[in-house]
């Protein structure tokens, strides 16, 4: 079964900086890698697919990379409607498709 | 406009059941794998069940497998989601998810709580 590791767990930072998150899988999963950012109380929103891939309607502050392995979601220059947790979502397999998630709060 | 609207959350009794329905417009649903996501208060996301929309293959998670099916009405453009033998552990907010292997919309969400 394909284990999903995301980190940090949590990170803090200030409006303007650069921001990394990392899911490493437990085996290759090529470019199947969604990214999502769920705000408290409020159901997930799809930022990036396909490993790289940027979902209308999502700025250009988002992005990601990677294949295989390791995976990172990158914004730009943070902003601060960018709070809230961030999830990776493997769907090589249906078996825990979802990392454990990346609360990111604004200084 | 993609639309998704889950019903049917409450509570419930541990053993018990429920059934939760997802009302959806905007796509032709019949073409579409759609899926149930649930988050335990204060945790992270965990999928629960899919329907293929191709072929109509059924997934599940182990921990729902043998208690919860998952059922589709192409007519009335709704999922369903019968959940039997109700454990404590069930409790969460149940979200349905148009699935394209990545799940590109999601329902608002419906809480369940399963508490004697």
């Amino acid at each position: 079964d394909v284990q999903m590791t995301q980190s940090p767990s949590t990170l803090s930072a200030s409006v303007g900086d650069r921001v990394t998150i990392t899911c490493r899988a437990s085996e290759t999963i090529s470019s199947w890698l969604a990214w999502y950012q769920q705000k408290p109380g409020k159901a997930p929103k799809l930022l990036i697919y396909e490993a790289s891939i940027l979902q209308s309607g999502v700025p250009s502050r988002f992005s990601g990379s990677g294949s295989g392995t390791e995976f990172t979601l990158t914004i730009t220059s943070l902003q601060p409607d960018d709070f809230g947790t961030y999830y990776c979502q493997q769907h090589k397999s249906y078996v825990m498709p979802f990392g454990q998630g990346t609360k990111v709060e604004i200084k | 406009e993609v639309q998704l609207l889950e019903s049917g959350g409450g509570l419930g009794l541990p053993g018990g059941s429920l059934r939760l329905s997802c009302a959806s417009s905007g796509f032709t649903f019949s073409t579409y794998t759609m899926a149930w996501v649930r988050q335990a208060p204060g945790k992270g996301l965990e999928w629960v069940s899919s329907f293929s929309g191709r072929d109509g293959t059924t997934y599940y998670a182990d921990s729902v497998k043998g208690r919860f099916i998952i059922s589709r009405d192409n007519s009335k453009n709704t999922l369903h989601l019968q959940m039997n033998r109700l454990r404590v552990e069930d409790t969460a907010v149940y979200y349905c998810a148009r699935e394209t292997g990545h799940f590109d919309y999601w329902g608002q969400g419906t809480l369940v709580t399963v508490s004697s």
